[in-house]
């Protein structure tokens, strides 16, 4: 079957540096996506991975190994802001048929 | 304002009472979907559309149904609503040619209680 894991939460101290892992067992894999999720809000698109290598936007960047079945999303200069629920997705045997994990709550400390 | 709108953004309704959530972009966007999103589980997939009259199944789909004759228009349907349908609905939108550019753009989301 399908399966997305990503840490439940994660702790991290403002201005410090938190790594975001997503591990997926897919039937296919078209691309990977990463999402933001403040509490009571919609979803909000960060970044997206089709190739293997890092994408770097800002102070948030993904990696992907295809080969591994495994993404990662990398905060720098954490702020209290960026405390929010962070979902990774995979498009699978379709474009349009998406997988997410459960997501991970990062919790961002003065 | 490009958006995403859901109506309504709340609900509570009973078993069985046939109900239906709308969804309307303003952005000419070819793809549309609908998610529920709960508790440990996150955002599961219901249905998605890749253009008008084109509709396809997600993970869960029983209890649902959707119509797409309009681009801009993705009403999700229960016809017989369960408690189990109880969660937190959201549609969203993307363009399908560049489909790697900021996809997905997520409406409000639309809270709905099943007694």
């Amino acid at each position: 079957g399908q399966n997305i894991d990503q840490p439940t939460e994660m702790t991290a101290t403002e201005g410090a540096i938190v790594q975001i892992n997503c591990t997926y067992q897919t039937s296919g894999f078209n691309g990977l996506f990463w999402y933001q999720q403040h509490a009571g809000e919609a979803p909000t698109f960060l970044s997206y991975n089709v190739l293997d290598g890092l994408e770097e936007k800002g102070r948030f960047s993904s990696f992907l190994s295809r080969s591994k079945g495994y993404s990662y999303l990398l905060l720098k200069e954490l702020q209290m802001k960026d405390s929010a629920s962070y979902l990774c997705a995979v498009t699978t045997d379709s474009w349009g048929k998406f997988q997410f994990g459960a997501g991970t709550q990062v919790v961002v400390t003065p | 304002e490009a958006q995403v709108t859901q109506n309504p953004r709340y609900l509570i309704t009973v078993t069985g009472k046939k109900l239906t959530v709308t969804c309307s972009q303003n952005m000419n966007h070819e793809y549309m979907s609908w998610y529920r999103q709960d508790p440990g589980l996150g955002l599961r997939q219901i249905y998605y559309s890749m253009n008008v009259e084109v509709t396809d199944k997600g993970d869960v789909p029983e209890g649902y149904k959707v119509s797409r004759k309009e681009k801009r228009n993705f009403p999700l349907i229960l016809e017989s609503p369960s408690p189990n349908q109880t969660s937190l609905y959201f549609c969203a939108s993307s363009p399908l040619a560049g489909f790697s550019q900021e996809t997905q753009y997520f409406g409000p989301g639309t809270r709905l209680l099943v007694l």
